[in-house]
């Protein structure tokens, strides 16, 4: 089956500076890539996520990148803020007969310091 | 607010019990997901249903079981229940058609096992 490493599972960064998340994948037929945040007390929310026909997506101070050669995807944080403080998952997911079931890496502390 | 309903949001009881787990998905949606969180396992997929069939499962125990109803809301049954079962449970759920990747994630029942 499919397994995603995460790193790092902590990260500790000054407001302003950025933040870089990153995931390894091991199943080459995976092609859909969500990363998810999740604050205390909260159910996990979708913030970003790419397919595997593009390298790179961008939403505002959030992008992702896709390496499907080397199977690693990153998640990047521009002029963070203390309100992007929580617990980031990236994941990795195979189609199969209908069923889209992601695995998730273990997760990522992001704590942003005023 | 991602739209799918969780109750209760805690839950405390003693080994051996057994508990149920409500859901209601957003609106429109088909396919319900169930997940287990645990500080040392991570988010862990326990088992999918669409229109009101099982379509996939992960690493749900025996002692566990789900259902969806007609009107599509998910109940998880928990039985036998052990200490380790003391989790936060979220259920997710996606639209229907081509593009079932998206899920969207309730926020949780916290369970605690005694």
């Amino acid at each position: 089956g499919e397994n995603v490493e995460q790193h790092p599972s902590t990260l500790s960064v000054q407001e302003g500076d950025s933040a870089v998340i990153k995931c390894t994948y091991s199943d080459s037929a995976s092609n859909y890539f969500p990363w998810y945040k999740q604050e205390l007390g909260k159910g996990p929310q979708l913030i970003i996520d790419i397919r595997s026909n593009v390298g790179e997506k961008k939403d505002q101070r959030i992008a992702v990148t896709l390496n499907k050669t080397a199977k690693h995807f990153s998640l990047h944080i521009t002029e963070t803020q203390p309100e992007d403080s929580a617990v980031y998952f990236c994941a990795a997911r195979i189609g199969s007969g209908g069923s889209y079931i992601p695995t998730f890496g273990r997760g990522t502390s992001l704590i942003v310091h005023p | 607010d991602s739209g799918v309903t969780q109750t209760p949001k805690h839950l405390i009881t003693a080994t051996g019990q057994r508990v149920t787990l409500r859901c209601s998905p957003r609106s429109g949606d088909l396919s319900v997901y169930w997940y287990q969180q645990s500080l040392d396992q991570g988010l862990q997929f326990l088992i999918q249903y669409y229109n009101g069939e099982e379509r996939a499962k992960g690493n749900i125990l025996e002692r566990f079981s789900a259902q969806q109803f007609p009107d599509l809301h998910s109940e998880l049954n928990l039985s036998s229940l052990e200490l380790g079962d003391s989790a936060l449970y979220f259920c997710a759920s996606s639209p229907p058609g081509g593009s079932t990747d998206t899920q969207y994630f309730g926020p949780g029942t916290r369970l605690t096992v005694l």
